[in-house]
């Protein structure tokens, strides 16, 4: 059960597009299709922006898109604003009944 | 409106032992599988473990850095759920949260120190 790796920074000016990147194994992303993002900002808890690889929850803007390739799933931002520099993590089921979170990426506007 | 308040944390001294809750409303308590997370200060997310529901057997699973030394349990009849942690290590030293689907509480700080 090894954390994902996440690439410790991103950046992006503003109305660009960013992607982060998430990597696991053929045991985690690789062999299901439970992968999750997360945003957090300093000091509060972690809200939910992609659940199943590509889905939205409800009120999250479709400026925020979710796919996956092999063991390797991404998060892309697209029109980045001020308010999406943050903390984002991606977390995995990783089978046998266990979940798997990644390192973390901040995210920066530049 | 869902809804989850942890407490129960608090300073305590390295090998001593601590309950967390999790208060739940807004949803279907009995129904839900729930989670816990821990977070470091500065530090990112790890998953603690979860229990699922009185159908699926109240079946626990815990991340195998925790598994001998966390137990999760909870009652329906007061939708709460709880994190007992024992022998209590200066690693253990994280902010707590319990979460649901896409609701987390606030959490809760755990400080391990003497």
């Amino acid at each position: 059960q090894s954390a994902l790796t996440q690439p410790p920074s991103a950046s992006g000016s503003p109305g660009q597009s960013v992607t982060i990147s998430c990597t696991g194994t053929s045991s985690d992303i690789g062999a299901y299709n439970y992968v999750s993002w997360y945003r957090q900002y300093p000091g509060k808890a972690p809200k939910l922006m992609i659940n199943e690889v590509s889905k939205r929850p409800s009120g999250v803007p479709d400026r925020f898109s979710g796919s996956k390739s092999g063991n390797t799933a991404s998060l892309t931002v697209s029109g980045l604003q001020a308010e999406d520099e943050a903390y984002f993590y991606c977390s995995a089921y990783a089978g046998n009944n266990l979940m798997v979170f990644g390192g973390g990426t901040k995210l920066t506007v530049l | 409106e869902v809804q989850l308040v942890e407490s129960g944390g608090g300073l305590v001294q390295p090998g001593g032992s601590l309950k967390l809750s999790c208060a739940a409303s807004g949803f279907t308590f009995s129904g839900s599988a729930m989670h816990w997370v821990r977070q470091p200060s500065g530090k990112g997310l790890e998953w603690v473990g979860r229990i699922r529901t009185k159908v699926n057997n109240f079946a626990t699973a815990y991340a195998a850095s925790v598994t001998d030394r966390f137990t999760i349990s909870r009652d329906d009849s007061k939708n709460t759920t709880y994190l007992q942690i024992h022998s209590l290590k200066t690693e253990d030293t994280a902010v707590y949260y319990c979460t649901v689907g896409s609701t987390w509480g606030q959490g809760t700080l755990v400080t391990v120190s003497s």
